[in-house]
């Protein structure tokens, strides 16, 4: 079936780096956008940024411009987040998310399970 | 950047009434909108797309309308697992980029 597997939770120090991963199976890896969520303790949904697996390009949300790189690895079906500069106000869930290639479907519709990253000194 | 109101924070509805929720974009995004329910610990989960197409096996008691700037999200006869919170999405730009929730609207059993 169609899913997105996510690392495991992280604990790091202000000022450290983080790196997520999420594995696709169950579906072409290449048709498929894929997105990053995140989601502070209690509060909404925040969208970081966006890659296109079959070339790899990004596009960031201007919040997390400069702190924030996506990639990907078509061997693996894997794309990877990963958040510099690491402040307590980062400690989220982050969701990995696909979404369609095609405007007139286009949605949200498989989520990773998500991964909890604690910043704390 | 486009930002999406949602309105009202809370709403509390008791089982088998309607369930009535808004959005409200600050400039026009078409059609180029989503909903999604999240339950607590869980991941979200897509409902609307494209304002008023439901996801696969959605059921058909939740429906979408609106377009421009004002949205809705009905769910007729709300069953008990309905109750969650409910977020709009804006995709108006294309390939995605700029991507903006609303802050959320939390269904509660009154």
């Amino acid at each position: 079936q169609v899913q997105l597997v996510q690392s495991g939770a992280e604990v790091k120090k202000p000022g450290a780096s983080v790196k997520v991963s999420c594995k696709a199976s169950g579906y072409t890896f290449t048709s498929y956008y894929m997105h990053w969520v995140r989601q502070a303790p209690g509060q909404g949904l925040e969208w970081m940024g966006i890659i296109n697996p079959t070339g790899g390009s990004t596009n960031y949300a201007q919040k997390f411009q400069g702190r924030v790189t996506m990639t990907r690895d078509t061997s693996t079906r894997t794309v990877y987040m990963e958040l510099s500069n690491l402040r307590s106000e980062d400690t989220a869930v982050y969701y990995c998310a696909r979404g369609s290639s095609d405007l007139t479907s286009y949605g949200l519709d498989v989520w990773g399970q998500g991964t909890t990253v604690t910043v704390s000194s | 950047e486009i930002v999406m109101t949602q309105s009202p924070a809370t709403l509390s509805v008791s089982p088998g009434e309607r369930a009535t929720l808004s959005c409200r974009a600050s400039q026009s995004v078409s059609s180029n909108l989503a909903w999604y329910q999240q339950k607590p610990g869980q991941s979200p989960r897509l409902l609307i797309y494209g304002a008023s197409t439901r996801a696969t096996g959605i059921p058909a008691r939740f429906s979408g309308s609106g377009s421009g700037t004002e949205f809705t999200l009905t769910i007729s006869s709300l069953q008990s697992e309905d109750f969650a919170v409910y977020y709009c999405q804006q995709y108006n730009n294309w390939p995605p980029r700029d991507i903006t929730f609303g802050q959320g609207t939390r269904l509660e059993i009154k």
